[in-house]
């Protein structure tokens, strides 16, 4: 069945430091694919999605790149801040027909950024 | 701030009870999905529900029921709780843009079964 591979953390980084959180995915087809944060105490906000191989996904200084080829969607930054300390959920909605739209999580990949 | 709200917050019970959480979506979304976050399990789809009518059912208990109401609140019903119940429970409603689907999150809520 479908799935989701986050590498496991926690990732600790200084300030600006760059991020990566690497995704990878297995789907038949054309999968959406989306990147949600929780941070401390709060609930899943979107941060980013792709819907069709090659696309982009950016937002607050995240990008993700959508790669059929290597069935991945890697998360990057290129200067984490402390405010970014949160747990990072990558996700994947299996494509139409015959699917809900439920959304497929990893385990999530603990980031910490140090002042 | 998603659009998504959810009740209550925080809710502290007894093995044996039964509880009742509860989601609004977001302003004209029909579909409502509900999900499971626990330490052991990691984040898990249960129930959706669209426009009031039951769509999909995945991990979700037989003890476990949910329902969705014509203002389109919905409601995730959980009886004869264990203490492995205890878990963060989300609500999410979505959009559809060029045919893609989307979800936004409610702030969940924070059960914990004693």
């Amino acid at each position: 069945g479908d799935s989701v591979t986050q590498m496991e953390g926690p990732v600790t980084l200084s300030e600006e430091a760059f991020l990566t959180i690497n995704c990878t995915y297995t789907a038949t087809g054309y999968p959406s694919l989306f990147w949600y944060v929780q941070y401390p105490g709060e609930g899943l906000q979107l941060l980013l999605k792709a819907t069709k191989a090659d696309d982009k996904g950016s937002n607050k200084g995240f990008e993700a790149t959508y790669r059929k080829e290597t069935t991945s969607f890697h998360l990057e930054k290129g200067s984490v801040q402390v405010s970014d300390s949160a747990v990072y959920f990558c996700a994947l909605s299996p494509p139409f027909p015959g699917n809900t739209g439920k959304l497929i999580f990893g385990q999530g990949t603990t980031l910490q950024v140090k002042p | 701030d998603s659009g998504v709200t959810q009740t209550p917050k925080h809710l502290i019970t007894a093995t044996g009870q039964r509880v009742t959480l509860r989601c609004s979506p977001r302003s004209g979304d029909l579909s409502v999905y509900w999900y499971q976050q626990s330490l052991d399990q990691g984040l898990q789809f249960l129930i959706q529900y669209y426009n009031g009518e039951e769509r999909a059912k995945g991990n979700i208990l037989e003890r476990f029921s949910a329902q969705q109401f014509p203002d389109l609140h919905s409601e995730l019903n959980l009886s004869s709780l264990e203490l492995g119940d205890s878990a963060l429970y989300f609500c999410a409603s979505s959009v559809f843009t060029s045919g893609k689907e989307t979800q936004y999150f409610g702030p969940g809520t924070r059960l914990l079964v004693l």
